[in-house]
């Protein structure tokens, strides 16, 4: 069984802050993916990551998938409350199955 | 990207009754699954619907409780069948094509009394 091991749980921050959230597996994945979640929708993809070592940058938000394509990160430079919301990595095999993080709950206080 | 919808959006049913969830799509696609969210958690799979033949269940989750159909390639229902307190969740359904991403529609959010 594939096992993606997210970290912080949680974490509340200050407007203007940086953060980084860890999204580390035992397993190769051919593909990352990140979502976004707001309470009442569903997650929301932000990026996919295929190639190791690729770091792909969404405005405030920097993600890279590491070498061995066990591993990513999500750092978001200057937070804002509107960063508010909780973050998923899902790794993807064979068969479009994605396997999900625990979750990071970030809360972005003004 | 896909456009997904859920119906219903919420609903608050008794111990021993059966919910259908329906999901529609705004495109054809290859792959749509069904998920389930206990609030602030992470998804964990319930089935992968497949178009013309059986769904694809999930170590410990079984036909019998959660009977998928999944007629054509733009619409899925997940029924939650004599359902207790304990399948109080968000269930979510999501579309994929040929590649790896999912588009997740907005969940319905279902409480068992």
């Amino acid at each position: 069984t594939q096992l993606l091991e997210q970290s912080p749980q949680f974490l509340s921050i200050q407007e203007g802050e940086n953060l980084t959230v860890y999204c580390n597996s035992s397993s190769v994945f051919s593909s990352l993916q990140w979502y976004r979640q707001e309470p009442g929708e569903g997650p929301v993809l932000l990026v996919t990551v295929v190639t190791g070592g690729e770091v792909k940058k969404l405005k405030r938000l920097t993600f890279q998938f590491g070498d061995a394509r066990k591993d990513s990160s999500l750092h978001i430079t200057a937070a804002q409350p509107g960063d508010t919301g909780l973050y998923l990595c899902a790794g993807s095999n064979a068969g479009n199955m994605l396997t999900f993080g625990g979750g990071t709950r970030l809360m972005v206080k003004p | 990207s896909a456009v997904i919808s859920q119906k219903p959006s919420r609903d608050i049913c008794q111990r021993g009754t059966s919910l259908t969830i329906q999901c529609q799509v705004d495109s054809q696609v290859t792959m749509m699954f069904w998920y389930r969210q206990q609030p602030g958690q992470s998804l964990t799979l319930i089935a992968t619907a497949n178009q013309g033949s059986e769904a694809t269940y999930e170590s410990g989750f079984v036909i019998d409780k959660f009977p998928i159909s999944r007629p054509n390639l733009t619409f899925s229902t997940l029924t939650v069948s004599n359902m207790s307190p304990e399948d109080s969740s968000i269930y979510l359904c999501s579309a994929g094509g040929v590649g790896v991403e999912q588009f997740f529609g907005p969940g319905t959010r279902l409480t068992v009394l």
